[in-house]
């Protein structure tokens, strides 16, 4: 059974104090691993897929990264609107589903 | 840009009723998929469709059933209501096999069953 475990479950940042959030996963044939925020009360929002060890990707003060066992979500300087919940999931190959770790709620104080 | 759309954003009923969430998706999407939410359980899967009257079963199927008679269109039935049910549902769809798999989530429904 495939397993994916965020941590920490929550994270308390000042504006501009940079962090990573990490997920480590098991999964039987990686295809995808994939990054979401979640604002309160609404649908997960699309963030990255990495497919490959080794593979990083980045969209605006945010960059994530991918090993074997583990992929960071890096927050460089956050400011208070990247206070959310980040949820990350893998894929296995061959199918539709993804598996989804329980998210780190982040919370960016000014 | 991708659009998921959920019938109704909060919904009360009462134990016993039978329940209809729909979701609409605009991008031609082969796959689409139905997802409860709750705290510290995080999203599970309830059944997917990878083709029109095509569907299967996700890791928590009971109490549930679907349908999707057209592309764009997939509903999640509760056939007699629970308070158990009572939960955050979302929806989300994503291209086939050949395109990306990323799947685009709606803004869900909040079911409160009393």
């Amino acid at each position: 059974e495939d397993q994916v475990t965020q941590s920490p479950e929550a994270l308390r940042l000042q504006e501009g104090e940079s962090s990573s959030l990490n997920c480590s996963y098991t999964v039987s044939g990686l295809r995808g691993l994939f990054w979401y925020r979640q604002d309160p009360g609404k649908g997960p929002e699309f963030l990255f897929t990495l497919y490959s060890a080794g593979e990083e990707k980045e969209k605006e003060r945010l960059k994530a990264t991918l090993t074997k066992k583990e992929s960071f979500l890096h927050i460089t300087a956050p400011k208070p609107e990247d206070s959310a919940t980040y949820l990350c999931a893998v894929q296995r190959s061959n199918d539709y589903k993804l598996s989804f770790g329980a998210g780190t709620t982040v919370t960016v104080r000014a | 840009d991708v659009k998921v759309t959920q019938s109704s954003r909060y919904l009360v009923k009462r134990t016993g009723e039978k329940v209809f969430l729909e979701c609409v998706q605009d991008m031609d999407h082969e796959n689409m998929f139905w997802y409860r939410q709750d705290p510290g359980l995080g999203l599970r899967l309830i059944y997917f469709s990878y083709d029109v009257k095509m569907k299967e079963k996700g890791d928590i199927p009971e109490g549930y059933s679907v349908s999707r008679e057209k592309k764009e269109r997939f509903s999640l039935i509760l056939e007699s209501a629970s308070t158990n049910q009572t939960s955050m549902y979302l929806c989300a769809s994503s291209a086939g096999p050949k395109l990306s798999y990323e799947q685009y989530f709606g803004p869900g429904t909040r079911l409160t069953v009393t």
